[in-house]
């Protein structure tokens, strides 16, 4: 597609729910990114996968956290048994070589 | 490890005043630096990038960033800000040649009408 798209763009779950977030890269990009920005906070890198390498999992925070991605295609972040801590923007970004990110609207977490 | 340092959490400016944002980092070898906005309600967007050359970059919007390798700073720049530069401004950085950058935590700028 034209940008990076994500879903939902916003999600409310209960504490202990699992949730599942969406993206959508740009097609075309091989390399793959999650960051969370909390309230007032800047970016935390959490995942990235870069073609059929294994992905960069050093940014998950713990292993309520995970996250898959099918080729160069759609990838999927997990957090399991949500915790109110883990409410945040979830963003995704996609990248070619030599170039920067583009980045997709996100995905606002609340976890009440 | 790289880091990445926005020493300005918050700017306040009126409008037409000059604008210089603080980018420094920490990494030995060649890097790309990037300057993304986050404008209000929207997503993150490539304001300019260094990846080599002439170390004076020219983005969008009348913005540019310097370069200075002595100093490890990529400072962002702009003679005269407007009301709708009022934004959020990461700056951010990777080793040249690969994927992963790491962001500073983002200076938010408000420009008074």
């Amino acid at each position: 597609g034209a940008g990076v798209s994500q879903s939902p763009s916003n999600k409310v779950t209960e504490k202990g729910k699992d949730v599942e977030l969406r993206c959508d890269p740009i097609s075309g990009h091989t390399a793959l990114y999650w960051y969370r920005q909390r309230l007032g906070q800047g970016l935390e890198f959490l995942i990235y996968f870069q073609g059929n390498s294994a992905p960069d999992k050093s940014g998950l925070p713990s292993d309520r956290f995970s996250a898959e991605r099918t080729g160069e295609s759609v990838s999927t972040l997990t957090i399991q048994r949500t915790q109110q801590e883990d409410s945040a923007v979830y963003l995704c970004a996609s990248s070619n070589v030599g170039r920067g990110y583009t980045f997709g609207s996100g995905t606002r977490l609340t976890v009440v | 490890a790289q880091s990445v340092s926005q020493h300005n959490h918050h700017v306040i400016l009126s409008e037409a005043a000059s604008l210089e944002l603080g980018c420094n980092y920490s990494y030995g070898g060649t890097v790309n630096l990037f300057w993304y906005v986050q404008y209000p309600g929207q997503h993150l967007q490539l304001l300019l990038k260094y990846f080599s050359g002439d170390p004076l970059v020219k983005g969008i919007k009348g913005f540019e960033a310097e370069f200075i390798k002595s100093k490890f700073s990529f400072n962002l720049r702009k003679p005269s800000v407007q009301w709708s530069d009022t934004a959020e401004y990461f700056c951010a950085v990777g080793s040249s040649g690969t994927y992963k950058y790491i962001f500073g935590t983002g200076t938010r700028l408000k420009v008074l009408a």
